[in-house]
């Protein structure tokens, strides 16, 4: 199944930007890149998606490699209500079924 | 989330007892998941649904039963519930490259 890799865990200054990274190296053919965060006991919540180019809206910005096996997600002023854990999901090649990890646990410190 | 609820809240049940989590849409995705969170774990997939009567497995689907027999309505049957299946459960709905929207949740607790 396709996974994804990322770091437990990180920290961040409050006002820096945070750079999360994640691994999808078995990303297949025209599988989008999902990022979703989860605040508490919350239910994810959507940040954004991309294909190939880079992309950005007005939570973050994403950064995808040439190659399409990593990407960075860029939240470029962190706040402390930042803090959250962070997913990186990718769509399981032939289904409609996505994986998650155990994503990033992003801390923004005062 | 606007779109999609989760019923009940909250549940304690008893050991061996049949356990049923209902999610309700009203934005007519095609695809609906459920899935679960522990301490520890992030969140795995235990069943998903592509259509009415359609449904596949995901990675923790021993234990549970799910069935859509309307585009709005997914449930997730635990037939007989076990301590181990005291989680979060999630339902999610999807349409077609936008990723999720996620429900509020399920706290379940089997005693």
């Amino acid at each position: 199944d396709a996974k994804t890799t990322q770091p437990p865990s990180m920290d961040c200054a409050e006002g820096r930007a945070a750079n999360l990274p994640c691994n999808h190296s078995t990303i297949s053919g025209n599988e989008y890149v999902y990022w979703y965060r989860q605040i508490h006991s919350q239910g994810p919540q959507y940040i954004i998606h991309g294909l190939k180019n880079n992309e950005t809206n007005e939570m973050a910005s994403l950064i995808i490699t040439e190659d399409r096996k990593s990407s960075t997600l860029i939240l470029p002023h962190a706040t402390l209500r930042d803090t959250a854990v962070y997913y990186c999901i990718v769509r399981v090649e032939g289904t409609y079924k996505y994986i998650f990890g155990t994503g990033t646990r992003l801390k923004v410190l005062a | 989330d606007a779109g999609i609820t989760q019923s009940p809240r909250h549940k304690v049940t008893e050991t061996g007892t049949p356990v049923t989590l209902r999610c309700h849409q009203t934005e007519n995705h095609r695809y609906m998941y459920w899935y679960r969170q522990d301490p520890g774990h992030g969140l795995r997939l235990i069943h998903y649904s592509y259509g009415v009567k359609d449904t596949d497995k995901g990675e923790v689907s021993d234990g549970y039963s799910v069935s859509r027999s309307k585009t709005e309505d997914f449930l997730l049957t635990l037939e007989s519930a076990t301590s181990s299946q005291t989680s979060v459960y999630f339902c999610a709905i999807s349409g077609t490259n936008y990723g999720y929207t996620f429900g509020s949740g399920t706290r379940l607790t089997v005693v």
